[in-house]
């Protein structure tokens, strides 16, 4: 298999508060961590590209100190939304793949509200 | 930049029908194409993915066909059931530094009685 678990599943926070979301690879090793986001209606889009040891990639728009990317071992990658605000409210998803191949291996999501 | 568009974005059908969601892409460049069910307010289910190098995957019911020379990929249903009800979402992963999927937009499937 490969499995991808996120933690938690869903979280209701007040505006101003920090939200940390985990993803895990239970069943293989991950070199490679993808962090996506989705809003209602929408699809789903890349946010981020974290490598293990290495500092995250971000893609352009989103603000790397608002969503702190740490990926410190080769089954763990998490996502701090700092200073959550309404508008940050949404499906995170991560995905994962080996350091063979190039398939990503999607996680449940974290579906956020921030009030 | 990849572009990955799904039609229809909608549709509704009795139960027993044979269905065609399609999904077509700009860049053939592609690493391979995966299609997804997403159910409401959950993750995503991977249901088939296709390797560049292939021209069809089945499981079950399920059938997707690529065509990377027309840039588009076809998944089949056959024989609808009501627990087929769902969004299904197509993703083609291209070269951006590594492998990354982009997605369509999906096509909202209900399946009624």
């Amino acid at each position: 298999g490969a499995v991808v678990s996120q933690h938690p599943s869903w979280v209701i926070c007040k505006s101003g508060t920090s939200v940390k979301i985990e993803c895990r690879s239970l069943d293989f090793q991950a070199t490679t961590m993808f962090w996506y986001r989705q809003f209602p209606k929408q699809s789903l889009m890349l946010m981020a590209t974290s490598n293990e040891g290495s500092k995250a990639t971000y893609e352009q728009g989103v603000e790397k100190d608002k969503f702190l990317i740490n990926h410190a071992s080769l089954t763990l990658s998490t996502l701090t939304v700092t200073s959550a605000h309404p508008e940050d409210s949404s499906f995170y998803i991560c995905s994962a793949k080996r350091e063979s191949g190039e398939t990503q291996y999607f996680g449940p999501g974290t579906r956020l509200l921030v009030l | 930049k990849q572009e990955v568009t799904q039609i229809p974005a909608a549709l509704s059908v009795p139960e027993g029908e044979n269905l065609v969601l399609n999904c077509s892409f700009t860049d053939s460049a592609i690493y391979n194409l995966q299609w997804f069910r997403q159910d409401p307010g959950k993750g995503l289910t991977s249901l088939l993915l296709i390797q560049s190098s292939q021209r069809e995957q089945t499981s079950g019911r399920l059938n997707a066909s690529l065509d990377k020379s027309s840039g588009r990929s076809t998944l089949y249903i056959a024989a609808s059931q009501p627990g087929d009800s769902a969004t299904y979402l197509c993703a083609a992963s291209s070269w951006g530094g590594s492998y990354i999927p982009t997605f369509g937009r999906g096509t909202s499937l209900i399946v009624h009685p």
